[in-house]
């Protein structure tokens, strides 16, 4: 059935370390996933997108890895930023008509 | 540059009222959807729409729900008949392709349906 969904609810990271967030996906016919960004008060942003013939795709900062062995798919942020603090969706798309199946959120709190 | 913009930001009604949530796209946008959000959940799909037609609609987009964009700029968001569970916010979002992941969401109306 559709379940994306993330590890862990929280991640702390020291300003300009490398943020690595995870998260599992369960249909292996999944074959578009997308990370959004969420800032308090505001609505998803999008950050990064992957389709299934790729296994990693760079963005700025960010960088998105898929394991479809594993049904595994990771945003990896460097230099992470005080602005980078938000909650972080992975999300796969499940329809034809851009139907986004999105996963729990994970908040991501850079420290200074 | 462009944003997609929602009306209003929050909205109190009482249980049964009727509900219309507002929503401008991106002037060059063709595909629409709308999403909600429970407090502290998962952000839910509930209807694409183009070429003023629905696309698909969730499980969760029952017949009290109801969309249409009236004057090609508007993009609106009917509640029919509120229950306490429509209690969310509610995002608008865009798109100028089809079958896209990058979808523009707009900031969101929060719905508290006493």
């Amino acid at each position: 059935g559709e379940s994306v969904g993330l590890h862990l609810p929280t991640l702390s990271v020291q300003e300009g370390d490398n943020s690595i967030i995870n998260c599992a996906y369960s249909n292996s016919a999944s074959d578009y996933f997308i990370w959004y960004k969420q800032e308090s008060g505001k609505g998803p942003q999008f950050i990064i997108d992957i389709r299934s013939n790729m296994d990693k795709r760079q963005g700025q900062r960010v960088t998105v890895l898929l394991n479809k062995t594993v049904k595994h798919l990771s945003l990896q942020i460097a230099a992470t930023q005080p602005g980078d603090s938000a909650v972080y969706f992975c999300a796969e798309n499940t329809g034809a008509n851009s139907k986004l199946t999105f996963g729990k959120g994970i908040t991501l709190s850079v420290r200074p | 540059e462009p944003e997609v913009t929602q009306t209003p930001s929050h909205q109190v009604t009482q249980m049964g009222q009727e509900v219309i949530l507002r929503c401008v796209p991106i002037s060059n946008h063709l595909y629409f959807y709308w999403y909600r959000q429970i407090l502290g959940q998962k952000v839910e799909f509930l209807v694409s729409f183009y070429n003023n037609e629905i696309s698909e609609k969730s499980e969760i987009f029952d017949d009290q729900f109801s969309v249409e964009r009236p004057d090609g700029s508007n993009f609106t968001l009917k509640i029919r008949s509120t229950k306490l569970e429509d209690s969310a916010m509610y995002f608008c979002a865009g798109s100028g392709t089809e079958n896209t992941g990058e979808l523009f969401f707009g900031e969101g109306s929060r719905l508290t349906v006493l």
